[in-house]
């Protein structure tokens, strides 16, 4: 069954802090895995998209990471800002059939303290 | 910014009563798409759409039902209402870059059904 982890569930830190949220999945056959930003009552916002041959790529303060090999992922956030505060959200599709089907994690809250 | 649109936002309606959330993108995508999503919960993708008539029922077993006559537009339909059916609904589009499917997200309809 293809699945998405997310590790923590839920994440407080302080302004200007770092920190580091993990994705573990199982999709086969893999074809890429993106980051989504997701605010309170908002609609999920694309941060980073890394398909096999990528290791890790950056958008501003966001670093994803990517290892093939073990299916694991990580987003570091650097110096966090509150406007950081969100649910970030792991997403695996895979390239077995033409709709290229998203699977979803269940996303790390992140609140960050001024 | 994605020009994808969701109308409402927000619906508080009674039991029984037929409702349609509207979808509208102006990215001329040909898939779009509609998920659920449950609070600290993942998407589950309900209805897809390949282009102008063309519909697919998704993972998640959903009694709404939708339609896509024209290329930008792609509105849900319950018929009767039922408190079960309260929950956030998120429509997409996307686009393809080569091998992979970029999907963009409206703001969500947030519905509660009383």
């Amino acid at each position: 069954k293809n699945q998405v982890e997310q590790s923590p569930q839920s994440l407080i830190i302080l302004e200007g802090k770092n920190c580091t949220l993990q994705c573990n999945y199982t999709v086969s056959p893999f074809s890429n895995l993106r980051w989504y930003k997701q605010d309170t009552g908002r609609g999920p916002v694309s941060l980073t998209i890394m398909t096999f041959s990528e290791n890790t790529k950056s958008n501003g303060r966001y670093t994803a990471t990517l290892d093939a090999d073990t299916k694991q992922s990580s987003l570091h956030i650097t110096a966090s800002q509150l406007s950081d505060s969100a649910s970030y959200i792991c997403v695996v599709s895979d390239r077995g059939s033409t709709l290229g089907r998203l699977y979803f994690g269940r996303g790390t809250q992140l609140t960050v303290w001024p | 910014e994605a020009d994808i649109y969701q109308t409402p936002r927000y619906l508080v309606i009674g039991t029984g009563k037929k409702i349609t959330l509207e979808c509208s993108q102006t990215m001329g995508h040909d898939k779009m798409y509609w998920y659920q999503q449950d609070p600290g919960m993942e998407l589950h993708l309900i209805h897809y759409s390949y282009g102008v008539n063309s519909t697919e029922k998704g993972d998640l077993s959903s009694e709404s039902t939708v339609s896509r006559i024209r290329t930008e537009h792609f509105p849900l339909t319950l018929e009767s209402a039922r408190p079960s059916h309260t929950s956030q609904y998120l429509c997409a589009s996307s686009e393809s870059r080569g091998d992979v499917n970029i999907q963009y997200f409206g703001a969500g309809t947030r519905l509660s059904v009383l």
